[in-house]
Formats: C-alpha cells, structure tokens, sequence
C-alpha cells in the first residue's frame, strides 16, 4: 500500500496571512495523481485542488496552490490571504493508476484560523 | 444533483446489534468505497466495489460486510457491532480515469455503545 504522511497534525494561521501544509508520500510509480481535500466542522469532504504528477506546472485554484515536488515526492498546499471559512481539517490523498481505483489519505492537518 | 447519499447520519447501537448503512450516487460511477474516519488516523478504507459486482477488502475489513446491490448502491453492514467500531463512516464513489478524484457523501456517525 502507498503511505501519504502530512507531518503536521495541526496549524495555526492569522486571517489573511499564507500558510503551507506538507504532504509528501511514498511510491515508485511515476504516473499517479494527488488530491488535497477540506474537512470543514460539518463533516463534508470537499475537494479543494488536484495535480497529475506528469504535469510539471503547479495547480492553482484561486488562493489555493500546490509546490508539488516529484522527485523529493512532495505535494504541499499553500493557502494565501486565509479566510476564517478555511478552518478545516485537510486530507492530502494520493492514486495511482497501476493500482486500481485506490486512494490514499494522510492523517490529516488541522487549520485553525485566527482572526 | 444529489451526488452521494448516505443514510442515516447519526445511529447509536448496542453492543451485538446489527445494522446495515446504506450508500447510494447518482453519477454514474463505476466504483464505490466505504471508509471509516477515526480521530487522528485519517480515513481507512474498509471495502471498496471497483465495478458492478465486484468487491475487494480494504485496509479494515473485519467486523464488516458489503454489498454492491447495483451500480448505484452500496450498503456495509455490521453483524454484531462492537465499541471499536464507534466512528463516522463515509461512503464515495468515483469514475474511472484521469484526475477524476472521489466524491463523497456526508458521513454517518455511528456509535456503539
């Protein structure tokens, strides 16, 4: 099984401030896709932005961004200009295609925003 | 677009009592997943249903049962719940290919007592 590690199991922000939240994984694939997920208090799972590791251009959605490192086998989310509604737990997750329809997740970081 | 379905969203069992959480997308995905989410250990697959009629065990099958009824639903049961079981489950479902990513549905919270 692939393992995806996020180190830190809780982070603080100021509002508007960036922070960045590690993910690095394990594989020896060379063809796979990662994921970062939000966790808001209400439990839903929302997908927040997506990178093919066969693309060398980091993905941005809005103030979402990824610094996705393929030979360090680093995918870390950059939050800019954080707002209170970015208080979440966020879930990096990793699939390759030569392992079926699996996914793995992380354990999780915890964002706390702080106004 | 109702996405994925779960119900219910909350129970609360007795130790030994069965029951059976039902899942159920809209979108026309091949594959399907259940997942429990505890405090600190992210989410572990239990089971997931890579087609219709097909089932493979996950990273935490024991103590559960799964069903994929037809493409659109996927049930897990619990045959005699135990304390350790206390979670929240989540289904997701996802179609094949690419940078699809898993779509999820709100959770069921189940705790045992």
């Amino acid at each position: 099984a692939q393992t995806v590690t996020q180190s830190q199991p809780e982070m603080s922000v100021q509002e508007a401030e960036t922070v960045t939240l590690s993910c690095t994984y394990d594989t020896s694939e060379s063809d796979y896709y990662l994921f970062w997920y939000k966790q808001p208090p209400s439990r839903q799972m929302i997908l927040v932005i997506r990178q093919e590791a066969y693309k060398q251009q980091n993905a941005t959605e809005n103030r979402f961004s990824v610094n996705f490192q393929k030979a360090a086998k680093s995918f870390s989310l950059k939050i800019s200009d954080s707002q209170l509604g970015d208080a979440a737990m966020y879930f990096c997750a990793y699939r390759s295609p030569n392992t079926g329809n699996q996914f793995y997740f992380g354990t999780g970081t915890s964002l706390t925003v702080i106004p | 677009n109702a996405g994925v379905t779960q119900t219910p969203k909350f129970q609360v069992l007795k130790t030994g009592q069965s029951m059976t959480l039902q899942c159920a997308q809209d979108m026309n995905h091949n594959s399907m997943y259940w997942y429990r989410q505890d405090p600190g250990m992210g989410l572990r697959l239990i089971y997931y249903s890579a087609s219709e009629g097909t089932t493979d065990k996950g990273e935490v099958p024991n103590g559960y049962n799964v069903s994929r009824l037809n493409k659109r639903e996927f049930s897990l049961r619990l045959e005699s719940a135990a304390p350790s079981q206390t979670s929240v489950y989540f289904c997701a479902s996802f179609r094949q290919g690419g940078n699809q990513p898993q779509h999820f549905g709100d959770g069921t919270r189940l705790s045992i007592l």
